[in-house]
């Protein structure tokens, strides 16, 4: 069964730091997004991505925030100067419009940031 | 008012119970929405989309009530392994566009022998 992955699974940064969070979707899917979760808090959206540009994103998605589709199978996060806060467990997400407009958005494993 | 909201939970529940869960939304714009489960520390797994007819899977069932706003989840014959959070998501979409999708707050479901 295809499933979203994610790389790395955990990753430790310094404060200040730029961090890239690595997603590889679903291969026939065409909508991307980005999630975190803070610890016992509930899953927030960041951002969504089509046709090589970001539909939607959130207050959080601020401009220390990018999305790229480098090539035909990445979808990266960029955190350019992360800060404590930033710590949570970011999830990539991908769906495809399957004839029906259900969007079902199908998770990766997360990578969970630590910024210290 | 919180964009989707969910009953606060936790529910424990002894093993063949039925158990439901209930979440209404505040965006009447609202087009799509889902079920998911999420165990501890692991990624949000899609359970079931929610359609307005009503739609079954197994002993999952998920209602759709658009002019109240509300969503609902049905567990019957709870099992052991049904303990986990269940999320209500919501999601708006503009054209073909890929959209915004709010999550609840999520209920815990404690499924005990």
């Amino acid at each position: 069964e295809p499933e979203v992955t994610q790389t790395p699974s955990h990753q430790v940064t310094q404060m200040g730091q730029e961090v890239i969070l690595r997603c590889v979707p679903i291969s026939n899917h065409l909508y991307f997004y980005w999630y975190r979760q803070i610890l016992g808090q509930k899953v927030e959206f960041l951002v969504s991505f089509y046709n090589n540009e970001i539909s939607e994103k959130s207050e959080i998605f601020d401009d220390q925030f990018s999305v790229e589709r480098p090539d035909g199978s990445n979808f990266t996060l960029k955190i350019r100067s992360t800060k404590l806060e930033d710590s949570a467990m970011y999830f990539c997400a991908s769906s495809s419009l399957m004839g029906l407009p259900t969007y079902e958005q199908y998770f990766g494993p997360g990578t969970r940031l630590t910024v210290t | 008012r919180k964009e989707v909201e969910q009953d606060p939970g936790p529910f424990n529940v002894p093993e063949g119970a039925t158990v439901a869960f209930n979440c209404t939304y505040s965006n009447s714009a609202s087009q799509s929405f889902f079920w998911y489960r999420q165990d501890c520390r692991k990624e949000p797994k899609l359970l079931m989309s929610v359609y307005s007819s009503g739609n079954e899977d197994g002993r999952f069932t998920a209602q759709l009530n658009r002019a109240s706003q509300y969503i609902s989840l049905l567990i019957r014959d709870s099992k052991l392994s049904d303990s986990a959070t269940y999320l209500c998501v919501v999601n708006i979409q503009a054209g073909t566009n890929a959209g915004k999708s709010t999550f609840g707050d999520g209920t815990t479901l404690t499924v005990k022998p």
